[in-house]
C-alpha cells in the first residue's frame, strides 16, 4: 500500500518560501504522476502541480510563476518550493501520487498545515 | 470560481438515496475519467469513486458513481450518518493541461 508522509515549516514569514517534502514508501517512484495540492481554510481544493519521475512537470497556471515540484528518485521522495508567498497562500498541503489516466486509485498524504504569517 | 460546477449542499434521512453532480466541459469530464472523494472535518479526502464507477479496495458498493457526456453524479444509498461530510469531484482537464476540482458538496444527513 502506497503511503505518503508530508514534511516542512509550519510557519512561513511573507515573502519568503514555502518548502515541503512528501516522503513516498511502500510503491514505486516511477509509477504515479507526484502531485501538490492545498486547501485553504474552509475552503475547497486546489490542483498546485505534478512531476513524473522523469522529470517532467506541469503546474497551476495560476501559481506557475511561483511553484517549483522536484523528485529525488534516490530517496523515494519529491519536493514542493512556493516563492514569494502572502497570507492568501496560507493552507493545508497535501501530496498525493495520481497514475497515468487515472486508471487506477490515487494516494494521498494525511496533508499539513502552513501559515504564512510574520 | 471552480471549473467543475457542484451543487454546494445535499441532504437526506438514514436510509435514503442522494446523489450529487458534478457538471464540467468537453475538455475534462467529456474526455477523462471523474475521481468523487469524502473529507471528513481536519482530515485528508478519501477516495470513494475513480475512473468514473470504480470503487477502491474497502468501499461499500452502496457507494457508486456514473458519468454521461460532460457530467458526473456520484450516488449514496442507504444513507447513513457518518455520511455527513463534504464530497468533492475532480478530473484532469487537458485544455488547463492541470486536474480540476469541483467546489465541493456538504452533505448533511437530517
Amino acid at each position: 500500500q502506497v503511503q505518503l508522509q508530508e514534511s516542512g515549516p509550519g510557519l512561513v514569514k511573507p515573502s519568503e518560501t514555502l518548502s515541503l517534502t512528501c516522503i513516498v514508501s511502500g510503491g514505486s517512484i516511477s509509477s504515479y504522476y507526484w502531485t501538490w495540492i492545498r486547501q485553504p481554510p474552509g475552503k475547497g481544493l486546489e490542483w498546485i502541480g505534478y512531476i513524473y519521475y522523469s522529470g517532467s512537470t506541469s503546474y497551476n497556471p495560476s501559481l506557475k510563476s511561483r511553484v517549483t515540484i522536484s523528485v529525488d528518485t534516490s530517496k523515494n521522495q519529491f519536493s514542493l518550493k512556493l516563492n514569494s508567498v502572502t497570507a492568501a497562500d496560507t493552507a493545508v498541503y497535501f501530496c498525493a501520487g495520481f497514475c497515468s489516466g487515472g486508471s487506477c486509485p490515487d494516494h494521498w498524504g494525511q496533508g499539513t498545515l502552513v501559515t504564512v504569517s510574520s | 470560481q471552480s471549473v467543475l460546477t457542484q451543487p454546494p449542499s445535499a441532504s437526506g434521512t438514514p436510509g435514503q438515496r442522494v446523489t450529487i453532480s458534478c457538471s464540467g466541459s468537453s475538455s475534462n469530464i467529456g474526455r477523462n475519467g471523474v475521481n468523487w472523494y469524502q473529507q471528513l472535518p481536519g482530515t485528508a479526502p478519501k477516495l470513494l469513486i475513480y475512473s468514473n464507477n470504480q470503487r477502491p479496495s474497502g468501499v461499500p458498493d452502496r457507494i457508486s458513481g456514473s458519468k454521461s457526456g460532460t457530467s458526473a453524479s456520484l450516488a449514496i444509498s442507504g444513507l447513513q450518518s457518518e455520511d455527513e461530510a463534504d464530497y468533492y469531484c475532480s478530473v484532469w482537464d487537458d485544455s488547463l493541461n492541470g486536474r480540476v476540482f469541483g467546489g465541493g458538496t456538504k452533505l448533511t444527513v437530517l
